[in-house]
């Protein structure tokens, strides 16, 4: 995907409940793939989750989930049971035709679990 | 051990030095990339490669180069620092395959005065 908007600066989630993160992308390309990424307090990038454009089914690992909306262009991510150790920046991504497959990042949204 | 090295973890320097930040990975992935986070920007491509006689410049090169010095090794040098170079740097190793994700190493977070 050429483009990743993150529309969520910030979000807030009390511990144990589920949240979503919103991520929509901009592509012409008929396959591509989306990732989702954790960045903590600490600075490391930590892989999620991936969804491939011809998945039938929405990926899923863990309490991670993606409510993939391919006509909508839309890869959301999906937390169950939010824990205190979720708080971090959550950043989309995919490759992208430029640059070598180069991953393109969204902006990214900062999420705080509330105890 | 970690798949991905990066060193320094930490570097604060002045204006006008030359800095080189290193990058080593067992991975034994062909491409390795180089990107910047700024808050609010997410990341963004400095130079990639494809093995060590493939370099190209990425979305924000200028005032940036690099060495491929190995298939594991990859650096990234800035000739003469600004502050607005003030920044997170990644190092990337990736498979190429479509399904597969890139694999950061843990950041330099460099501050220049």
């Amino acid at each position: 995907a050429q483009k990743i908007t993150q529309t969520q600066p910030g979000m807030f989630v009390q511990e144990k409940e589920a949240v979503t993160l919103d991520c929509t992308y901009d592509t012409s390309d008929p396959s591509y793939g989306l990732f989702w990424y954790k960045q903590p307090s600490s600075g490391e990038m930590i892989f999620l989750i991936y969804q491939g454009s011809y998945d039938q089914q929405n990926a899923t690992e863990g309490r991670y989930s993606l409510n993939f909306q391919k006509a909508r262009k839309s890869a959301n991510l999906v937390i169950s049971a939010s824990q205190l150790g979720d708080s971090a920046m959550y950043f989309c991504a995919s490759p992208a035709p430029y640059y070598g497959q180069n991953f393109v990042f969204g902006p990214g949204t900062r999420l705080s679990v509330l105890p | 051990d970690a798949d991905v090295t990066q060193t320094p973890r930490n570097r604060i320097t002045k204006t006008g030095k030359r800095i080189m930040l290193e990058c080593s990975q067992t991975k034994g992935h062909d491409r390795m990339y180089w990107y910047r986070q700024d808050p609010g920007l997410g990341l963004r491509l400095i130079y990639y490669s494809f093995d060590v006689k493939d370099i190209n410049k990425g979305e924000i090169s200028d005032g940036y180069s690099v060495s491929r010095q190995a298939q594991a090794k990859f650096s990234l040098s800035l000739e003469s620092a600004i502050p607005n170079q003030t920044a997170l740097y990644f190092c990337a190793t990736s498979s190429g395959r479509d399904n597969q994700p890139q694999h950061f190493g843990d950041g330099t977070r460099l501050s220049i005065l």
